[in-house]
């Protein structure tokens, strides 16, 4: 079953618009990771964080993780219409060397 | 190759068949993972490899379902008796396997209609 919920479900704003998107998960974990899949396409990851991190950036990517709350969040700044997909936070529990996935945001960027 | 490579890219069989699903992952990455993936869903763990061995099959949904990694490079996912319940698509994923789950590096994925 899957462990992670994600938040919002869907999110569809204009473009250069700032994203956020939102993970929550129930157990300890060693790592959290962000993947972003295009319609009918593979998963591309993203950016890593690890559980002693509290924020990454990669690019127009910041990640922050708030291991107390068991929450992590995805930010996109100045989205672009090649930003829509959907967005997948996966998590990798303490014992565990899997990761399991949330259930995903589906994000539009509208022109 | 350069990045994983899945067959076949679709597949479409009638209840009861036997299937089999391949994954050629990236040279030289030792841990190997297959998900499944349902429409409007996210992925769901299926079995893990590193190296020749499943270090955790415990996605695995029944005894229908089966896979192998004899040399510890292609892998095949194999479902008996399939059930119109078992069509979704099929994502393998491959990484260093070093240390803890880093980058996994996904094929595009089998899409299996059972009818």
């Amino acid at each position: 079953s899957q462990q992670g919920e994600e938040d919002p479900q869907a999110l569809s704003i204009q473009e250069g618009e700032n994203a956020t998107m939102n993970c929550s998960y129930k157990t300890s974990i060693n790592n959290l990771q962000w993947y972003r899949q295009n319609s009918g396409r593979g998963l591309v990851h993203l950016i890593l964080i690890r559980s002693n991190e509290r924020e990454k950036h990669s690019g127009r990517l910041r990640v922050t993780l708030d291991t107390s709350k068991k929450s992590s969040s995805l930010l996109i700044t100045a989205s672009r219409a090649a930003d829509t997909a959907s967005y997948f936070c996966a998590t990798e529990f303490q014992g565990a060397q899997k990761l399991v996935f949330g259930q995903g945001t589906r994000l539009t960027i509208n022109p | 190759g350069a990045g994983v490579s899945q067959t076949p890219s679709n597949k479409v069989t009638e209840k009861g068949k036997y299937v089999e699903l391949r994954c050629d992952p990236i040279s030289g990455h030792t841990a190997l993972y297959w998900y499944r993936q349902s429409l409007g869903q996210g992925p769901e763990f299926l079995i893990y490899f590193q190296g020749t061995g499943a270090a955790d099959d415990s996605g695995l949904p029944n005894d229908r379902f089966f896979a192998v990694r004899p040399e510890g490079s292609v892998s095949t996912l194999k479902i008996q008796r399939t059930e119109r319940g078992d069509s979704a698509v099929y994502l393998c994923a491959s990484s260093t396997g070093l240390g803890d789950t880093g980058e996994l590096f996904f094929g595009e994925g089998s899409r299996l209609t059972v009818l």
